[in-house]
Formats: structure tokens, C-alpha cells, sequence
């Protein structure tokens, strides 16, 4: 079945950097895009970022574009997020999520657990 | 774009029907036929309950049903039952948009 385990998070002061990362097992990961979502402690769900299977199309949303930087590596089945410059609005759960469907209809059937990033001094 | 606009709650007993709203705009949710919804237990990670406006992944009971009209689309959850308690999040244009979620709360 589809595993995906983030980690990774933790607490950090404001301007610092994290890296986080997701081990992907029970579907070829080279054949998806994946994303990355984030929650805000009672908050609702906000997109991240995307990566395309090969890793050479990626998008961002506004909020993180020039600070966070996705990557993956397939022969790991691995997908990472490196944020750097990091703000008190991060502080967030972040999810790691398998795309399906394609283009507009893109949409996320398999979910990690999520890790918690706190940026705080 | 901006967010998509969902009631923050909604309420029914158990047996009975319950209707969340997600209204976007002509560029997202009335654009294009792919609306999801997504359904998450408190300290549980999402789960999506129903994908291009109305299709349902294997083992999402069909009590979960979607549909679209315009710009407004809506997820109707039928036969109330006490699991269904949870907070539902409606999404549309690729993923990118997510509404702001509706608490759904089983009398």
C-alpha cells in the first residue's frame, strides 16, 4: 500500500533554515508529481509547492517562492522541501502528497502524516 | 486566485442529509470540471473523499456524493452517521486552491 512518512520537522528561529523530507514506498514513485501542503495550527489547508515526476517542472506558491526550495530523488523515492528564511506564519503541519490526476484535475489521494515546523525565537 | 469560500460549519442529526458549500469563481471551481473534497479527523492527515467534482475513491461510501452547479460546488453527505464528524476542506484549479474548510458536526 502507498506509504508516505515525512520528518524533519522541528523548531526554529525565525530567518533560520529546515529541511524536510519524504520516504515514499508501495508505488513507483518516478511515474507521480508530488506537493507539499501545510496547515496552520487550526488553521485550513494551504498548497505549497509541486514537483513533476522528473523533477524538471516545479511550481510554488506565492507565499514560499524565493525562500523554499522542493527537490526529489527518485532513485531514493525520496521528496524534500528546504526552507530557508523562515518566518512565524511557517509554522505549520507540512504534508508531503502524491499527485493524481493531471493538470487542472490534479488532486491528492495519498497523504503523509505530516510534521510540525515551529518557527519561533 | 484567492481561496475558495465555504460556510465555517455545518450540522446535522445522524440519518439525515448535510449539503457544504464551495463557491470559487468562473477561473477555478466554474472552469473547469475538478473539484475535490477532503475530509480530515482532528490530528489526522486529509483524506480525499471525492475527486472531479463527483467521482468517489475506492472505499469512500457513496453516503458522500458531489456535484456542481456554476461557479458553486457542493459535497452531500447522506445517512449522517457519527464518524462523519470532521472538518471538510473543498479544493479546485490543480490542487492550488483550498477553501477554508466547514466543521461538520453530528447532533
Amino acid at each position: 500500500q502507498v506509504q508516505l512518512v515525512e520528518s524533519g520537522g522541528g523548531l526554529v528561529k525565525p530567518g533560520g533554515s529546515l529541511r524536510l523530507s519524504c520516504a515514499a514506498s508501495g508505488f513507483t514513485f518516478s511515474d507521480y508529481y508530488m506537493s507539499w501542503i501545510r496547515q496552520a495550527p487550526g488553521k485550513g489547508l494551504e498548497w505549497v509547492s509541486y514537483i513533476s515526476s522528473s523533477g524538471s517542472t516545479i511550481y510554488y506558491a506565492d507565499s514560499v517562492k524565493g525562500r523554499f526550495t522542493i527537490s526529489r530523488d527518485n532513485a531514493k523515492n525520496s521528496l524534500y522541501l528546504q526552507m530557508n528564511s523562515l518566518r512565524a506564519e511557517d509554522t505549520a503541519v507540512y504534508y508531503c502528497a502524491r499527485v493524481d490526476g493531471a493538470a487542472a484535475g490534479r488532486h491528492f489521494q495519498h497523504w503523509g502524516q505530516g510534521t510540525l515546523v515551529t518557527v519561533s525565537s | 486566485q484567492s481561496a475558495l469560500t465555504q460556510p465555517p460549519s455545518a450540522s446535522g442529526s445522524p440519518g439525515q442529509s448535510v449539503t457544504i458549500s464551495c463557491t470559487g469563481t468562473s477561473s477555478d471551481v466554474g472552469g473547469y470540471n475538478y473539484v475535490s473534497w477532503y475530509q480530515q479527523h482532528p490530528g489526522k492527515a486529509p483524506k480525499l473523499m471525492i475527486y472531479e467534482v463527483s467521482k468517489r475513491p475506492s472505499g469512500v461510501p457513496d453516503r458522500f456524493s458531489g456535484s456542481k452547479s456554476g461557479n458553486t460546488a457542493s459535497l452531500t453527505v447522506s445517512g449522517l452517521q457519527a464518524e462523519d464528524e470532521a472538518d471538510y476542506y473543498c479544493s479546485s484549479y490543480a490542487g492550488i486552491l483550498f477553501g477554508g474548510g466547514t466543521k461538520l458536526t453530528v447532533l
